[in-house]
């Protein structure tokens, strides 16, 4: 079975710019999550999607950030115009249902370079 | 304040050795916890979860004290493939984003 994929894998952009960033959930997913690590700190949530639904953005840094998951299958996240601080990695996570049994699968990132 | 907070070491211990971590986190509504282990410039991997009667799988333990809010994760007889940083978990019950620490980073030495 596949699992997450995010693509692209890395990113160099200026600011200003516009990136858009895709993850495929492990097939049957529901549940598709977006988290991302900025240079020197933790791990930190942005959103949560069930299906097509929006569940949880309460980690939506502002409305630079545009998440979708049309069709409740891959989703996209776009950051519209980019800045420095957007730098960092961004990490995408699918899982079968909600509830601390079910895992979170992580997919490898994508490194963001804003310059 | 963080609401997970470990001590980002770095740790380096000998092969053989016994190593523990510690973690604390402030928010009293959390309800489950995990360590996940995460290589270098690789996706996070969920370790273990964490249960308030404790669990051990194969040399890896974890210990959650609700009371003081703090979890460990010891590792005995560590093993070179060891080496990686290990994230403390909490998610509130509710809820279902992770909330991760900012990781403690061990390196095993031959």
């Amino acid at each position: 079975e596949a699992g997450v994929t995010q693509f692209p894998s890395h990113s160099v952009i200026e600011k200003g710019q516009t990136v858009t960033l895709r993850c495929d959930p492990i097939s049957g997913h529901d549940n598709l999550y977006w988290y991302r690590r900025v240079m020197g700190k933790e791990i930190k949530f942005l959103l949560h999607f069930v299906k097509e639904s929006k569940q949880d953005e309460s980690g939506m840094p502002n409305n630079r950030f545009l998440a979708e998951r049309t069709g409740g299958t891959y989703s996209t996240l776009k950051v519209q115009p980019a800045e420095l601080e957007d730098s960092g990695v961004y990490f995408c996570a699918s899982s079968q249902e909600v509830g601390s049994a079910y895992e979170q699968y992580f997919g490898p990132g994508t490194r963001l370079t804003v310059t | 304040r963080k609401e997970v907070e470990q001590d980002p070491g770095p740790f380096n211990v000998p092969e053989g050795a016994t190593v523990a971590f510690n973690c604390t986190y402030s928010n009293s509504a959390s309800q489950s916890f995990f360590w996940y282990r995460q290589d270098c410039r690789k996706e996070p991997k969920l370790l273990m979860s964490v249960y308030s009667s404790g669990n051990e799988d194969g040399r890896f333990t974890a210990q959650l004290n609700r009371a003081s809010q703090y979890i460990s994760l010891l590792i005995r007889d560590s093993k070179l493939s060891d080496s990686a940083t290990y994230l403390c978990v909490a998610r509130t019950g509710g809820a279902q984003k992770l909330v991760f620490g900012q990781g403690t980073r061990l390196t095993i030495n031959p």
